[in-house]
């Protein structure tokens, strides 16, 4: 089966730039997509598609994907950005597709 | 607005089965999205549980295929999933989603607010 790696934890300071990886064989060939889930919350997401963000997600949120690696980058980190993030891909490669999460990324806003 | 509203037992015994309904509200469960289950156990990460299509079409995560059934009523605009044999290990936060319109593969688009469902005797 088809598995994504993420850092466990990243920190940043306020105003600095936080980058998230997400790692899988060939992932470049695969659509990103990533959620950010607060405390108690339900996730939400903040990029698909690799690189597209929905309407009301800030433009300081942006990703790419190439070769075993995806990226979520958050620019100008805020506090309220602290959260869980999870990139997440449909795998069609084996004899059961299905959607595949990474273990998830704490960000800590130092 | 797309609103999710999960309900079941927030308790199930060790072997029973575990029954989730999802209420749609501001959609029509007949639209081009699938309808999913995904659940979180307690400080852990995301796990996906499956998809159903309004025709009945599904997908489900091969470690958990032999236990789980996903069904929809669109008569009352719902979906729901059954997963039987349950132990302390599917002890989690279930969360009914829906798809961004289209294919299987978009990301989810909404959320229920996700309901505890706890496995013990």
């Amino acid at each position: 089966s088809y598995v994504l790696t993420q850092p466990p934890s990243v920190s940043v300071a306020p105003g600095k730039t936080a980058r998230i990886t997400c790692g899988g064989n060939n992932i470049g060939s695969k659509s990103v997509h990533w959620y950010q889930q607060k405390p108690g919350q339900a996730p939400v997401l903040v990029i698909y598609y690799d690189s597209d963000r929905p309407s009301g997600i800030p433009e300081r949120f942006s990703g790419s994907n190439s070769g075993n690696t995806a990226t979520l980058t958050i620019s100008r980190v805020e506090a309220g950005d602290e959260a869980d993030y999870y990139c997440q891909v449909w795998d069609s490669s084996s004899d059961h597709p299905g959607v595949v999460f990474g273990g998830g990324t704490k960000l800590t806003v130092l | 607005q797309v609103q999710l509203q999960e309900s079941g037992p927030g308790l199930v015994k060790p072997s029973d089965t575990l029954s989730l309904t999802c209420a749609v509200s501001g959609y029509s469960i007949s639209s081009s999205n699938w309808w999913g289950w995904i659940r979180q156990p307690p400080g852990k990460g995301l796990e996906w549980i499956g998809y159903i299509y309004y025709s009945g079409s599904t997908y489900y995560n091969p470690s958990l295929k032999s236990r789980v059934t996903m069904s929809v009523d669109t008569s009352k605009n719902q979906f729901s999933l059954k997963l039987s044999s349950v132990t302390a290990v599917d002890t989690a936060v279930y969360y009914c989603a829906i798809t961004k319109s289209g294919s299987y593969w978009n990301p989810v688009d909404y959320w229920g607010q996700g309901t505890l469902v706890t496995v013990s005797s």
